[in-house]
């Protein structure tokens, strides 16, 4: 069964400096990996998505993250973080069963943003 | 225009009650979902509908019961409330792609979520 492990359930950055959330996953089949946002007492936002063409994918806000197999990881960033970034964030990966996807989700990254 | 909304978005109730959740998509979707969101804020799927016919079915206990009455409404009825049941809970949906012969990823758009109180 496919896995994801988000390292560090709190990051906390200053204004304008790099964002790295990092992301895991185990799968035994090429992926397709997902982020998502979750903002305080909101839904879930989808930042960007990998679903096999380009290693590099761009999202919204700036954010964008790299797919590398080897190191089996699809860690997220930003390079200037802004006061409006501080939010829960989650990776997530698809399982396939049953005939359908699914998606399995990390445990999430709260982002915290001070000036 | 919202695209995936749910009511109540608060609800808070008793030990034992039996109370539902509603969900509505006007995407157009084939698929939809409930998660369980925990106080640690963990997402864990717990039901998926395609096309009104229920595919993924967690382990959930039997006191859940979902409704899809039609591609657009998924609701979630939960009989005998009990203390560990307070969560969020998310609906989503999406549009399952085929490729090949295997169903495709499926980018999942989520609703505000409904916070149940169970007290």
């Amino acid at each position: 069964a496919q896995s994801v492990t988000q390292l560090g359930s709190h990051v906390s950055v200053s204004e304008g400096a790099l964002v790295l959330l990092r992301c895991n996953y185990s799968s035994s089949v090429p992926p397709y990996l997902f982020w998502y946002v979750q903002y305080p007492n909101q839904g879930l936002q989808l930042l960007l998505k990998y679903t096999s063409a380009a290693t590099l994918v761009k999202g919204i806000n700036g954010f964008e993250a790299e797919f590398k197999k080897s190191e089996t990881s699809f860690h997220l960033t930003k390079p200037s973080a802004h006061m409006s970034d501080a939010a829960e964030y989650f990776c997530a990966v698809t399982q396939f069963s049953g005939g359908y996807n699914k998606l399995i989700f990390g445990a999430g990254t709260r982002l915290a943003v001070h000036p | 225009d919202t695209a995936v909304s749910q009511t109540p978005k608060y609800l808070v109730t008793q030990m034992g009650n039996d109370k539902s959740i509603k969900c509505e998509q006007n995407l157009g979707h084939d698929t939809m979902y409930w998660y369980k969101q925990d106080s640690k804020k963990f997402l864990k799927i717990m039901f998926s509908y395609n096309n009104k016919e229920l595919i993924i079915n967690e382990t959930v206990p039997n006191r859940f019961s979902p409704k899809s009455p039609d591609k657009a409404h998924l609701n979630l009825h939960i009989n005998s409330l009990e203390l560990g049941d307070s969560a969020v809970y998310f609906c989503a949906s999406s549009q399952e792609r085929t490729s090949g012969g295997r169903v495709s990823y499926n980018e999942q758009f989520f609703g505000p979520g409904t916070r149940l109180t169970v007290l």
